[in-house]
């Protein structure tokens, strides 16, 4: 009930191409949905967040597509850049805490 | 804005030393503070919450004895690793929830590198 499954794993997309994360969860309490990306040796830094009351967000090249009913929600970065070779964790939160997915790597060939 | 510190940010202690680690907010303050620990490639996992003087709140498995929190001011959070052993080698972040603005949102630290030798 507590988990926020992500997939997937590890991701290589094209320069210049789109790169889609999914992820999935239980528990309905959860009522914010934050993305943060981390690079090797940082710590993370929330990417774009959104509220299950609106089913899309853009910011940028990033955008967050959220599915109420089907309890998932999915980042999608455009015109992927090499520069946005990292690791991707989204997360859930309710309440105080952050519930985070397992991490996607992506790396973004030039 | 929302920028939040944390140092050292490597420590390398011999076993059955202590080691302190600070995290602070730099430009805002904090209701509430977080510490993580994370293996490589792995995801963060939540050790402790702990709020502005009061004591924390540990998750299941962390022993509070061993992973000391101290949050003495609304822009500082100290942890302790009491008695390190090479088991507690990781990496530790600390998260600062604003508390202004949207109120569930985390900033993290950029981790401290901690090896036990």
């Amino acid at each position: 009930q507590q988990q926020v499954k992500q997939s997937p794993q590890s991701l290589i997309v094209q320069k210049g191409g789109i790169s889609i994360i999914n992820c999935a969860y239980e528990n309905t309490a959860f009522d914010y949905f934050p993305w943060y990306q981390q690079f090797p040796g940082k710590g993370p830094a929330l990417l774009i967040a959104i509220r299950p009351d609106v089913s899309e967000k853009k910011e940028g090249r990033f955008t967050i597509s959220f599915n109420k009913s089907a309890k998932q929600f999915s980042l999608h970065i455009m015109d992927s850049q090499p520069g946005d070779s990292a690791t991707y964790f989204c997360a859930a939160s309710y309440g105080n805490k952050l519930v985070f997915g397992a991490g996607t790597i992506l790396r973004v060939k030039s | 804005g929302a920028v939040v510190s944390q140092h050292p940010s490597r420590v390398i202690c011999k076993s059955g030393t202590s080691v302190k680690i600070e995290c602070r907010s730099l430009d805002f303050q904090a209701t509430t503070m977080f510490w993580y620990r994370q293996f490589p490639k792995k995801s963060l996992m939540l050790m402790a919450t702990s709020n502005e003087g009061s004591k924390a709140t540990y998750e299941q498995g962390v022993e509070k004895d061993k992973f000391l929190i101290n949050h003495a001011s609304l822009t500082l959070s100290t942890l302790t690793v009491t008695s390190a052993h090479p088991e507690d080698s990781s990496f530790y972040i600390c998260s600062a929830r604003v508390r202004t603005g949207i109120p569930d949102t985390q900033y993290f630290g950029p981790g401290t590198r901690l090896t036990v030798l």
